[in-house]
């Protein structure tokens, strides 16, 4: 079954401190995978996305993933959080084909402390 | 920066009543979608289409829904009778032909009363 698992619903995060937000998915294709943001209010904006080649991608706002291919994984970081980091990560997974579904995971929710 | 459009931001309905969702998708996208989000839990695909005809659609996408394309520019999706468990979040989204991404709107919310 496809699938994207989010393993932490909420992670607190001091300001100025690192962050890695993890992801592991299950698809049958060659995968596809983004990292979506959305702050209260808005809608889902995109931070990166891999395709293919280097493993290792950057984003905006400072966020970068590294894909795994051995272990399905595709985990979100940034190395020094802001406060206006704190929102829901989405990540999903999808095929490299216009008009297909994005499959979701159920998000984690990042708070930032002071 | 072309975005996604959708409108109302928030609309209250009655049970049983038929609900019309807008959006207005990236000028020169040829893709369009349909996701939505019950509280709490995760954004689940619904629909997506192109060149006038459904190419996708989930399980959730029963005889109650219809998406349509009445014009050059908008997108909808109509929920023919609504339900309580209808209530959710509803995003647009559209993407290119060459599809690097899917652009997402700002949401619908829409509650069933």
């Amino acid at each position: 079954a496809q699938s994207v698992t989010q393993p932490d619903i909420h992670i607190t995060v001091s300001e100025g401190a690192s962050l890695e937000l993890r992801c592991n998915y299950s698809y049958g294709a060659t995968p596809y995978l983004f990292w979506y943001v959305q702050s209260p209010g808005q809608g889902l904006q995109l931070l990166l996305k891999y395709f293919s080649g280097d493993t290792l991608v950057q984003g905006i706002k400072g966020f970068e993933a590294e894909f795994k291919r051995s272990q399905s994984s595709f985990n979100l970081r940034k190395p020094s959080v802001h406060w206006s980091d704190a929102a829901e990560y989405f990540c999903a997974v999808g095929a490299r084909q216009a008009g297909t579904a994005l499959i979701f995971g159920k998000g984690t929710t990042l708070s930032v402390s002071s | 920066e072309p975005e996604v459009t959708q409108t109302p931001s928030h609309q209250v309905t009655q049970m049983g009543q038929e609900v019309i969702l807008r959006c207005v998708p990236i000028s020169n996208h040829l893709y369009f979608y349909w996701y939505r989000q019950i509280l709490g839990q995760k954004v689940e695909f619904l629909v997506s289409f192109y060149n006038n005809e459904i190419s996708e659609k989930s399980e959730i996408f029963d005889d109650q829904f219809s998406v349509e394309r009445p014009d050059g520019s908008n997108f909808t999706l109509k929920i023919r009778s609504t339900k309580l468990e209808d209530s959710a979040m509803y995003f647009c989204a559209s993407s290119d032909a060459g599809y690097t991404e899917a652009f997402f709107g700002q949401g619908t919310r829409l509650t069933v009363v």
